[in-house]
């Protein structure tokens, strides 16, 4: 399994941009980046995913540079309830399992 | 759809006795998962079936775990004899089958809080 870096921990003001790094420098050209988070004590939810092109929905952007080796994820302004651990993926094709690593914990203080 | 549903949310049981987590997917997803998560280890990975099927069973983490998907809308995860040691929040989560462009995020139950003593 491809394998992914996160620092472990960062602060974000509220209102700001958060700008949380993932590298993954073994990642597979079919390979797809997977943004989950998970808010204290509830089950991890899925935030927004890519393979090559930026990606953006309602919830976030997602940037991935142009040799796939590291992405950013964008939340375009943080509020106190995105205070979460954030966990970068690369996910296998085959099989399609999820494979957590420590992830980085987002802070966003008032 | 009322998402991933998982019983009981918690559990505290004594050591020795046998207890079973239950997990009912999202109508229509192909895969489930299960998952443990602690401080020390984090989220990791047991079990996941396919079409009911166990696909990869490496994260079980000794005979006393076993799980079971008897049709596609129900799943258990049973540790017999319990020990203080599996105390951890499971999870459980269900998605469809992985292909190029198609929406295949995993959504997650809220998990089972499980208190061995």
């Amino acid at each position: 399994d491809a394998k992914t870096t996160q620092p472990p921990s960062m602060d974000c003001a509220e209102g700001r941009a958060a700008n949380l790094p993932c590298n993954h420098s073994t990642i597979s050209g079919n390979e797809y980046v997977y943004w989950y988070r998970q808010i204290h004590s509830q089950g991890p939810q899925y935030i927004i995913h890519g393979l090559k092109n930026n990606e953006t929905n309602e919830m976030a952007s997602l940037i991935i540079t142009e040799d796939r080796k590291s992405s950013t994820l964008i939340l375009p302004h943080a509020t106190l309830r995105d205070t979460a651990v954030y966990y970068c993926i690369v996910r296998v094709a085959r099989p399609d399992k999820l494979i957590f690593g420590t992830g980085t914990r987002l802070q966003v203080f008032p | 759809d009322a998402g991933v549903i998982q019983s009981p949310r918690h559990e505290v049981t004594e050591m020795g006795q046998e207890v079973t987590l239950r997990c009912k997917p999202i109508s229509g997803h192909d895969y489930l998962f299960w998952y443990r998560q602690t401080m020390m280890r984090g989220l990791e990975l047991l079990i996941y079936f396919n079409n009911n099927v166990p696909i990869d069973d490496s994260g079980m983490p000794e005979d006393r775990f076993s799980a079971k998907m008897p049709n596609a809308s129900f799943s258990t995860l049973k540790i017999q004899p319990s020990e203080p040691r599996d105390s951890a929040v499971y999870f459980c989560a269900s998605s469809l089958f992985y292909s190029e462009g198609a929406d295949t995020e995993a959504f997650f139950g809220q998990g089972t809080r499980l208190t061995v003593v």
